[in-house]
């Protein structure tokens, strides 16, 4: 089993839909949760922070922790074709290891 | 200006080459890394360095040393590039950890660098 689990997609959505990406993990000590947002041939850049468990919200992002199911999410509201690339999902083991899942490619459809 | 740069950004050379791929920041972080990434694969971690005298090998260190020449610079090497080591290459910082989380990364734009 892989550390950081996503679905490589892609994700299609509509302009102005809700875009919904999911992550499990199976490191049950783990802390920090981070979504990344990459751009191809770009280099990642921090979407969302989550540190507890319930919702994070911030402008069209929420990110949702569930440590007990060991799960992660990012809603992406109102999507944009702006919003297309590769979303990745990011959590620490340890006090200085990131492990970073492999990444959901999402479409948004004009 | 950039918080964290990488020169080169582009770099093609040939099997048996000695490479510098340096990263420069002015975050003010001490804990600097170096990642890869694959196409279908994660960002995999090479080497990291929590300040000027503190350097440890990641997952994949085989075939590359490092050197931190000052809190804002670290540099990856490859000794003697191989084809297999061709991927686009990252350095990213991040602050302490706190109360044991590690706090969040921050990359530079990347070096694609191909191994003929």
């Amino acid at each position: 089993q892989k550390e950081v689990e996503q679905n490589s997609g892609p994700l299609s959505v509509p302009e102005g839909a809700i875009a919904s990406l999911n992550c499990t993990y199976s490191d049950r000590v783990s802390q920090s949760f981070f979504w990344y947002r990459q751009y191809s041939g770009k280099s990642p850049e921090l979407i969302m922070s989550i540190y507890s468990n319930g919702d994070k919200e911030d402008g069209r992002f929420t990110a949702q922790l569930n440590k007990a199911s060991q799960y992660v999410s990012l809603l992406i509201r109102d999507s944009q074709p702006s919003d297309s690339a590769t979303y990745l999902c990011v959590i620490t083991s340890g006090t200085y290891k990131y492990i970073f899942g492999t990444g959901t490619r999402l479409k948004v459809l004009a | 200006d950039a918080d964290v740069t990488q020169t080169p950004r582009n770099r093609i050379t040939k099997t048996g080459k000695r490479i510098m791929l340096e990263c420069s920041q002015t975050k003010g972080h001490d804990r600097m890394y170096w990642y890869r990434q694959d196409p279908g694969l994660g960002l995999r971690l090479i080497y990291y360095s929590f300040d000027v005298k503190d350097i440890n090998k990641g997952e994949i260190s085989d075939g590359y040393s490092v050197s931190r020449q000052a809190q804002a610079k670290f540099s990856l090497s490859l000794e003697s590039a191989i084809p297999n080591q061709t991927a686009l290459y990252f350095c990213a910082t991040s602050g302490p950890s706190w109360g044991g989380t590690p706090d969040t990364q921050y990359f530079g734009p990347g070096t694609r660098l191909t191994v003929l």
